[in-house]
C-alpha cells in the first residue's frame, strides 16, 4: 500500500517551453502533497506544499508564477515548470501525505522526474 | 524555521560492522523524526521513524534513538550488508493538530559498506 507514482520519469525540453509533472497517490487519498527539488548529491529541498482544493503554499525563494501547482483531486497534484531554463534542470520529487492514526503521518515519495532543459 | 544538521556526510564501514548516523534539530516543537534511504536515482524510502514520546525504536537491524533534551537523534544499523549502501537522510517535523506535517531534511550521509 501507499504507492505514489510520478510521470514522466524523464523529460528533455528546449529552453522557454513549459513542462508538466504529475504526481498520483495510487491506493490512498492525499489531501496534502509536497514538491521537492534535489540537486546531484544534495538533500531534498521543499518547494511547496500542495493542498487539495486550495492554493499551494510556497517556500521562501520559490517563484509561484514559475512553478505552478494544481491539486485538483485527492489523488493528483501537478507541477508545471513554466518557461523553463537550463538552471531549472534538476530532479523533482513529489510526496503524498498518508494520514494514519494520530501517531503516524507518513510521507510517501514518488520515483522522481529528471528534467533537463537544453 | 526548523534546521536539521546531519553527520557524517560520508561513512565507510566493513560488512558486518555497525554504522551510526547522527542528526540534530533546532525547533523544540518538532515531534516526528523519520529516516529515509535513497539509492542513486531512486525515490527516498522510509526505513524507520520515531515520535517524541518515545526514546528508542528498533526494527530488526535498524534502530533510532531520540534525545529530546539535547535535540538530537541517531540511526543505528547493525550487521551492515552491501545492500545497505545508499544515502540516508534524517528529517524532522512538527505535526500540527490538523495534520499535514512539513519535513525538514538533513544534508544526507553517503554510507558505503565494503566487503
Amino acid at each position: 500500500g501507499a504507492v505514489v507514482s510520478q510521470h514522466p520519469s524523464r523529460v528533455i525540453c528546449k529552453s522557454g517551453t513549459s513542462v508538466k509533472i504529475e504526481c498520483r497517490s495510487l491506493d490512498f487519498q492525499a489531501t496534502t502533497m509536497f514538491w521537492y527539488r534535489q540537486f546531484p548529491k544534495k538533500s531534498l529541498m521543499l518547494m511547496a506544499t500542495s493542498n487539495e482544493g486550495s492554493k499551494a503554499t510556497y517556500e521562501q525563494g520559490v517563484e509561484k508564477d514559475k512553478f505552478l501547482i494544481n491539486h485538483a483531486s485527492l489523488t493528483l497534484s501537478t507541477l508545471t515548470v513554466t518557461s523553463a531554463h537550463p538552471e531549472d534542470s534538476s530532479f523533482y520529487i513529489c510526496s503524498a501525505l498518508s494520514l494514519g492514526l494520530s501517531s503516524t503521518d507518513t510521507q510517501y515519495f514518488g520515483p522522481g522526474t529528471r528534467l533537463t532543459v537544453l | 524555521g526548523e534546521n536539521v544538521e546531519q553527520h557524517p556526510s560520508t561513512l565507510s564501514v566493513q560488512e558486518g560492522d555497525s554504522a551510526v548516523i547522527k542528526c540534530t534539530y533546532s525547533d523544540s516543537a518538532s515531534n516526528y523524526f523519520p529516516w529515509y534511504k535513497q539509492e542513486l536515482g531512486k525515490r527516498p524510502q522510509l526505513i524507520i521513524d520515531i515520535r517524541s514520546n518515545v526514546g528508542e525504536k528498533k526494527d530488526q537491524r535498524i534502530a533510532v534513538t531520540l534525545n529530546k533534551t539535547a535535540k538530537h537523534f541517531s540511526l543505528h544499523i547493525t550487521e551492515t550488508q552491501p545492500e545497505d549502501s545508499a544515502v540516508y537522510f534524517c528529517a524532522a517535523s512538527v505535526r500540527p493538530a490538523g495534520g499535514g506535517n512539513k519535513l525538514t531534511f538533513g544534508t544526507g550521509t553517503q554510507l558505503k559498506v565494503e566487503l
